[in-house]
């Protein structure tokens, strides 16, 4: 199966902290999202990407910037953290539009902003 | 902004019951459905996909879908209480780089 590496696993931050979550993909996926899901809650849609230089906002982008500078990473950033962004944080990739149209996840990335 | 509901919220199915979950998009560019299952604590993982109309069958898991209503359902025989987790819907759209938008999803508990 294909392999989504986040880092850190676990976070703490202070308020009007900066943040950086990264997430890497062997698969040469072409696509890569990032998510943010709340207690007992689906996924919501920050940022995401088709390509290499490539950034597009989801549904939820106000406070998070995104990063793809290659094919491989897609970092999410947030610049000054506030409490709300607590939540867990999921990177995903796959080549849509193709055979292999499924999104892959990463395990993870627990933000706590204090 | 893309939607896609899904329903019920939750759902309590005895073991060896049947389990039917819902899910509708308000997108009409809307070109491919998947169904993901997310353990406690775990990440999501791929159950089923479908893109065309009708029915595809997997084991215990048969999808369904309606292009015209934008209309998928799940349906899970034979439930078992590993099945136990949290059901997303997802859709994607292949206008602005395949944005992929999930439902809030459906909580199913087996009981033995």
């Amino acid at each position: 199966e294909a392999a989504v590496t986040q880092s850190p696993r676990n976070k703490v931050a202070v308020t009007g902290g900066k943040v950086t979550l990264s997430c890497n993909q062997t698969n040469n996926h072409n696509n890569m999202y990032w998510y943010r899901q709340d207690t007992g809650h689906g996924l919501r849609l920050i940022h995401y990407s088709y390509g290499a230089g490539s950034t597009e906002k989801g549904d939820i982008p106000d406070g998070y910037k995104a990063s793809r500078p290659s094919q491989e990473n897609f970092s999410l950033i947030l610049e000054l953290a506030t409490p709300s962004q607590t939540s867990v944080y999921f990177c995903a990739s796959g080549d849509l539009g193709t055979s292999q149209n499924t999104l892959y996840f990463g395990a993870g990335t627990r933000l706590s902003v204090l | 902004q893309q939607k896609v509901q899904q329903s019920p919220e939750s759902l309590i199915v005895p073991e060896g019951g049947m389990a039917s979950l819902n899910c509708t998009s308000s997108d009409r560019n809307v070109d491919y459905f998947w169904w993901y299952r997310q353990h406690s604590g775990k990440s999501p993982k791929m159950l089923m996909s479908i893109f065309s109309n009708g029915e595809k069958e997997e084991g215990r898991f048969t999808v369904h879908l309606n292009k015209a209503s934008l209309h998928t359902s799940l349906h899970i025989r034979d439930s078992q209480p590993s099945d136990s987790a949290l059901y997303l819907c997802a859709a994607s759209m292949r206008t602005g780089g395949y944005k992929v938008v999930f439902g809030s999803g459906t909580r199913l508990l087996v009981s033995p």
